[in-house]
């Protein structure tokens, strides 16, 4: 089974510039996350989305947007680029059911790695 | 502002021993409790989830649970020096979706040989 697969790995961009991020979940995972990871503040929520569908949003400024597929991959955009978005962007995926409690596990991909010049 | 908090270490441990990992969470309201293992330049990876009070024992590693004390910790017992990462505790908060988890900044585990 194919895990969660983020393009592109690397990517470097100048201030001011954006960029896209695209994500693929595990097959028929319906959930998509996004996280920013960096050093000082470690992993932060950006947002989720269920069946193409916004599902909750993390106190990250409107630069940063996303959106899902119907075939449930997702994409994340970053306008006007500033240093401080320099950091990896990771997706995970997950079932989006809740059963008994349980909330599923989430599966991570390898991570975007940006650095803005 | 819902936090969750960990103490970033390194904490290190001779081969063999138990490693304790603490973490503290300020939601009252939070339902769902959830320890990471990150290697160096790898992604997140569960090791183990818990939402009831008391213990969860899953091999070598023990997840402990006192939500009056809004505390979660995950013990390794006989650690190895494959365990050294970073353990980053995450916690679903009520009405959070599945999604969507606060995480601690992680603590660093060094096991010696």
């Amino acid at each position: 089974k194919a895990g969660v697969t983020q393009t592109p790995r690397y990517l470097i961009k100048t201030r001011g510039q954006q960029v896209t991020l695209s994500c693929s979940p595990i097959s028929g995972h319906r959930s998509v996350s996004w996280y920013q990871q960096t050093p000082g503040q470690g992993l932060q929520f950006l947002f989720e989305y269920f069946s193409e569908t916004q599902r909750n949003k993390g106190n990250f400024p409107g630069r940063f947007s996303g959106r899902q597929f119907s075939n449930s991959r997702s994409e994340m955009n970053v306008s006007t680029l500033e240093l401080g978005d320099s950091a990896l962007y990771l997706c995970a995926s997950s079932s989006g059911s809740v059963a008994g409690g349980y909330t599923g596990e989430l599966f991570f991909g390898e991570g975007s790695r940006l650095t803005v010049l | 502002q819902k936090e969750v908090e960990q103490n970033s270490g390194p904490l290190s441990v001779p081969e063999g021993a138990i490693a304790s990992l603490n973490c503290t969470y300020s939601d009252r309201g939070s339902q769902s409790f959830f320890w990471y293992r990150q290697y160096s330049g790898k992604s997140p990876e569960l090791i183990m989830f818990i939402y009831s009070n008391g213990d969860k024992e899953d091999g070598r590693f023990t997840a402990q649970l006192n939500k009056a004390s809004q505390y979660v910790s995950l013990l390794i017992r006989d650690s190895q020096p494959s365990d050294s990462a970073t353990y980053l505790c995450a916690v679903k908060n009520y009405g959070g979706s599945q999604g969507n988890l606060i995480f601690g900044k992680g603590t660093k585990l060094s096991v010696k040989p």
